[in-house]
């Protein structure tokens, strides 16, 4: 079955530190790739998407995102945090077999900066 | 552009009684996307809007939910009756002309409380 996942529920960095999030997603093609952020009360923005190309993509609010094929990830990368980056982050996923493709998302990683 | 609006922001009601949420999309979008955030089942998509007519409609959790989409900038997400297991928050979202790789624009969300 599809399924695309995000294996840290919770994570917790000082202000200053890089960020690795992960993500990994179980389909039968490469699919495309988004992560979205949502902070509190807020609805999901986009940071950044994959489809080809480049494996390494630039997002916004200094995000980065590497897709290796081998291992089925794309993990989400900032080198320095911020305390305005304490938010949840969303992996998504799409299959990339044309026409109408639902969006399934991960459940979710919640980061907190401390100081 | 004033982005995705949605009201009300909260809700609260009793059980038996009707919900109605509404959704303004971004002034272009054609696609509409109504979802549901809980902490148990994360992200549901319950239905998409293509051009106001509902495309999938394969989330919408059972009889009691219906959607609709008059025109091109108004959506509504009805419950009757509503039950304390539909409290959760729900989201609008729109994008450009459906493609798999077209980025969604959320609403704030409109968070459902039913006691």
């Amino acid at each position: 079955a599809q399924s695309v996942t995000q294996p840290d529920i919770h994570i917790t960095v000082s202000e200053g530190a890089s960020l690795e999030l992960r993500c990994n997603y179980s389909y039968g093609a490469t699919p495309y790739l988004f992560w979205y952020v949502q902070s509190p009360g807020q609805g999901l923005q986009l940071l950044l998407k994959y489809f080809s190309g480049d494996t390494l993509v630039q997002g916004i609010k200094g995000f980065e995102a590497e897709f290796k094929r081998s291992q089925s990830s794309f993990n989400l990368r900032k080198p320095s945090v911020h305390w305005s980056d304490a938010a949840e982050y969303f992996c998504a996923v799409v299959p990339n077999s044309g026409g109408y493709q639902k969006v399934t998302f991960g459940t979710g990683t919640k980061l907190q900066v401390i100081p | 552009d004033a982005g995705v609006i949605q009201s009300p922001r909260h809700e609260v009601t009793e059980m038996g009684q009707e919900v109605t949420l509404r959704c303004k999309p971004i002034s272009g979008h054609n696609s509409l996307f109504w979802y549901r955030q809980t902490m148990m089942r994360g992200l549901e998509l319950l239905i998409y809007f293509n051009n106001n007519v509902p495309i999938d409609d394969s989330g919408m959790p059972e009889d009691r939910f219906s959607a609709k989409m008059p025109n091109a900038s108004f959506s509504t997400l009805k419950i009757q009756p509503s039950e304390p297991r539909d409290s959760a928050v729900y989201f609008c979202a729109s994008s450009l002309p459906h493609s798999s790789y077209n980025e969604q624009f959320f609403g704030p969300g409109t968070r459902l409380t039913v006691l």
